[in-house]
């Protein structure tokens, strides 16, 4: 069966420094991978999502990057963090090759930003 | 434009109860339409979808959800409300403005289900 990691479960930060969230898929190949950020504990507005290693679609323009340097390995970064980062991230995978497919959530990451 | 709309932020309801959760959506041709719901802290969890074939589709923990393509909708059910039910509640449809499988979903604002005991 697929799982899907993320880590780690909460972070605080302070303004200005660098961040790393990783999240890894197993029992699967060639995923589609989505980044998502939910704020306040409602919507949730999709960051990035990728078809392939080195394939980066970014939704919103914003102080963060992705990147996939694995088939499974998806990361979130960014090199300062704002305030208005904080948030909870939440990756997803789903399989390519049926578009009816749904996506399938990690438990995610307590962003918060000091 | 597709979009997903989820027109109560919160339904309370008694355990014991049936329980609705309202979601209607707009897109062009048949729409992939899928219903998540997410614990404190925790991730989305898949319930069911729809994608072809009967108008009732059955899911996980006793919910169901009926497609109606007349009005557009496609209701979270269950017909006896737990109070573990107690979550917040995705309706998602399939994101086809892109050419190719990017799998992409647009959800809606998300429903708090609250049920007393």
């Amino acid at each position: 069966s697929q799982t899907i990691h993320q880590w780690p479960a909460t972070l605080v930060q302070p303004v200005g420094s660098p961040l790393s969230l990783e999240c890894t898929v197993e029992g699967t190949s060639n995923p589609n991978l989505y980044w998502y950020r939910q704020a306040a504990g409602r919507g949730l507005q999709l960051l990035f999502y990728s078809v392939g290693i080195g394939q980066i679609s970014s939704e919103v323009p914003q102080n963060l990057s992705a990147s996939r340097p694995q088939d499974r390995q998806f990361i979130l970064s960014s090199k300062k963090l704002l305030l208005s980062d904080s948030g909870f991230y939440l990756c997803a995978w789903s399989r390519p090759d049926r578009s009816f497919q749904p996506q399938h959530f990690g438990d995610g990451t307590r962003l918060s930003i000091l | 434009a597709q979009s997903v709309a989820q027109p109560e932020d919160q339904v309370n309801v008694a355990e014991g109860n049936p329980l609705t959760v309202k979601c209607t959506y707009s897109v062009s041709g048949n729409p992939y339409l899928f219903w998540y719901v997410q614990y404190p802290n925790r991730g989305l969890q898949f319930l069911l979808k729809y994608i072809t074939g009967d108008n009732l589709v059955k899911g996980s923990y006793g919910f169901e959800a009926e497609f109606n393509k007349s009005q557009t909708s496609f209701h979270l059910k269950k017909p006896s409300a737990l109070v573990s039910d107690s979550a917040l509640y995705f309706c998602a449809v399939r994101d086809k403005s892109w050419r190719g499988n990017t799998g992409k979903l647009i959800f809606g604002q998300g429903t708090t289900l609250q049920v007393k005991p």
